[in-house]
């Protein structure tokens, strides 16, 4: 089945400096979505892209639709703790189906 | 918060064992998922329904079965629990095929 590569895996940050990570696929998405996971509860939406080239803000959350149609970033600026958590990129293969990345892991040091 | 809500949230069982989780939702959204989540692996889909009585199967079916009798409730079913199956099950619902997917809150399955 298709493959997300999501990078980096985890990252440890100070609390105020921006993040980014990414998603990378060998084979096109039509829609890109990002995720948030907190420990012990279902994956939040953060962010819907349509698009290719799409950017796209949801607060200090900025994603975009990479332009080749297979790939996608998400930022955050200025972190604060309630960014701790896991992020997954998801891309939608055919019309219900969504493929995963395996997450980034945000630890944020106050 | 979409209205999905998973059953139980935590088992232990034995191998051999048949297991049966609910997710049941409030939305009367037509779509409805079941994902297993597993260190290194992210979600990966193991069956999905478009309607009552219609499911399909996704990337990891094996060993698993599913079946929706009403819009509110897809089940998902080990007939016989092995130990590969200690995972994390999510439930997802949507209402159109190509919209967003919304998140239970998780059952961890343990099974020795």
């Amino acid at each position: 089945g298709q493959q997300l590569n999501q990078s980096p895996q985890s990252m440890f940050i100070q609390e105020g400096e921006d993040v980014s990570m990414n998603c990378t696929s060998s084979s096109i998405f039509n829609t890109w979505l990002w995720y948030k996971q907190d420990p012990g509860e279902g994956p939040v939406l953060l962010i819907a892209l349509y698009k290719a080239g799409e950017l796209t803000s949801n607060g200090r959350l900025t994603a975009q639709f990479g332009i080749t149609r297979k790939d996608s970033f998400l930022n955050i600026s200025a972190s604060i703790p309630s960014d701790v958590g896991i992020y997954f990129c998801a891309g939608r293969e055919g019309a219900q189906k969504l493929v995963f990345g395996q997450g980034t892991r945000l630890t944020i040091n106050p | 918060d979409a209205g999905i809500t998973q059953s139980p949230r935590h088992k232990v069982t034995e191998t051999g064992t048949p297991v049966t989780l609910r997710c049941h939702q409030t939305e009367n959204h037509r779509y409805m998922y079941w994902y297993r989540q597993d260190p290194g692996h992210g979600l990966r889909l193991i069956h999905y329904s478009y309607g009552v009585k219609d499911t399909d199967k996704g990337e990891v079916s094996d060993g698993y079965s599913v079946s929706r009798s009403k819009t509110e409730d897809f089940l998902l079913t080990l007939e016989s629990a092995t130990s590969s199956q200690t995972s994390v099950y999510f439930c997802a619902i949507s209402g159109q095929s190509t919209d967003t997917q919304y998140f239970g809150p998780g059952t961890r399955l343990t099974v020795l």
